[in-house]
């Protein structure tokens, strides 16, 4: 059975600083996606990683993926409140368990200023 | 372009009523899923579906039917609701090949 963990589950964050989610998960995999959701609302998806070594950036968010270490990080580079929000992983099995995604915790992020 | 539209936003059941969460999506995507989201633990996979007449069970399935008719249409059925089964339901649909899910706004169940 597939696990996927993430930590920290809480961050509180000052503007400016820089931090580091972490998504480990317990099957090897080479596709891992990011999605972001907001109080309430819906999540929107952020990075598609689909081979070891793959990173990807948007803004002050960069992520990677490791599939030998089976960890993926979402690195925040001089926070601002606008990221505040959950950030939540997923893999896929693609190949043996096509169609589903299995989902991390989620991580809330809160930037103070 | 609606994307993936549930309905409805808000619902209040009494246990043991019954229900249909409806979702449509109109970008032709094969994959559709019914996720549960709890306070804690994520987003759960309840049904999935890989295409039209094709269906299968996620992580947490008990209480729940689906169906899938047609390409755009895949409603969640609560069979007879219970207030474990109070929590919010996500549809998503993604097109064949990497996973990239789009969701819909979501569906806040209380079941009292």
């Amino acid at each position: 059975e597939l696990k996927v963990e993430q930590n920290p589950l809480f961050l509180s964050m000052q503007e400016g600083k820089n931090y580091t989610i972490y998504c480990n998960y317990s099957t090897t995999s080479d596709r891992l996606y990011w999605y972001r959701q907001d109080p309430g609302k819906s999540l929107e998806s952020l990075f598609v990683l689909l081979s070891n070594g793959a990173v990807k950036q948007e803004g002050r968010l960069m992520a990677s993926l490791d599939t030998k270490a089976r960890l993926s990080t979402l690195h925040i580079t001089a926070a601002v409140h606008d990221l505040s929000a959950t950030y939540f992983c997923a893999v896929d099995l693609w190949g043996t368990s096509y169609g589903k995604l299995t989902f991390g915790q989620g991580t809330i992020l809160t930037v103070h200023p | 372009n609606a994307g993936v539209t549930q309905t409805p936003k808000f619902q209040v059941l009494k246990t043991g009523q019954s229900m249909t969460l409806q979702c449509a999506q109109d970008m032709n995507h094969e994959y559709m899923s019914w996720y549960r989201q709890d306070p804690g633990m994520g987003l759960r996979l309840i049904h999935y579906s890989v295409g039209a007449g094709i269906t299968d069970q996620g992580e947490v399935p008990n209480g729940y039917n689906v169906s899938r008719s047609t390409t755009e249409d895949f409603p969640l059925r609560l069979l007879s609701a219970a207030p474990s089964q109070t929590s919010v339901y996500f549809c998503a649909s993604s097109p064949r090949g990497p996973l990239v899910a789009f969701f819909g706004q979501g569906t806040r169940l209380t079941v009292v």
